[in-house]
């Protein structure tokens, strides 16, 4: 049974730095793409990044392009995704999901991300 | 842009629901998924490539459409499907996602 894990949400001011992890399990992780999605408090989905099987490519949502950065370890069968220059804009759920030909096959059930002061 | 509508729709139990996913520029190979997510929990893949249903989704639930126009079909409303429904688009950067349908129950 596919299984994601996401950890490292929690409460970081502005201009703050944060990590999320999601530990994967039940599926052969180095052969997937990954990606996060967000949704702020009661609103949509939106991308934030995705990269490749490998690693060797990684993709960025303009909104965060420049701040945030996507990377995997295929040893540990774990996605992370480093939040620099946190803004208030930013707080949502953060999800990793399986990242196939597109769209987005399973998810974590979520990481809650807060920027305040 | 992905624009749903409705915004919310409201059902009985075994009726027939349909929602409607329209792009502001054709998807390329109908390159669109469609999600349910219920209160609480994470989204859950139902339709890839517009009409292609995701594993363990039942027949009740079907996609539909191509160019700008997209359509999911839930042929008979079952308790658990009240839900909210986000498509989303990925023949295009940057992917995109629907506002979402709230699907409530009458």
């Amino acid at each position: 049974e596919v299984q994601l894990l996401e950890s490292g949400g929690g409460l970081v001011q502005p201009g703050g730095s944060l990590r999320l992890s999601c530990a994967a399990s039940g599926f052969t992780f180095n052969t997937y793409a990954m990606g996060w999605v967000r949704q702020a408090p009661a609103k949509g989905l939106e991308w934030v990044s995705t990269i490749s099987a490998g690693g060797g490519s990684t993709y960025y949502a303009d909104s965060v392009k420049g701040r945030f950065t996507i990377s995997r370890d295929n040893s540990k069968n774990t996605l992370y995704l480093q939040m620099n220059s946190l803004r208030a804009e930013d707080t949502a759920v953060y999800y990793c999901a399986n990242y196939r030909a597109g769209f987005f096959d399973c998810w974590g059930q979520g990481t809650l991300v807060t920027v305040s002061s | 842009v992905l624009t749903q509508s409705p915004g919310t729709l409201s059902l009985s139990p075994g009726e027939r629901a349909t929602l409607s996913c329209r792009a502001s520029q054709s998807v390329s190979s109908s390159y669109l998924a469609w999600y349910q997510q219920k209160a609480g929990q994470a989204p859950r893949l139902l339709i890839y490539g517009a009409s292609s249903r995701a594993t363990g989704i039942p027949d009740r639930f079907s996609g539909s459409g191509s160019g700008t126009d997209f359509t999911l079909t839930i042929s008979r409303l079952e308790p658990e499907d009240f839900a909210v429904y986000y498509c989303q688009q990925y023949g295009s950067s940057p992917i995109t996602f629907g506002q979402g349908t709230r699907l409530e129950i009458k």
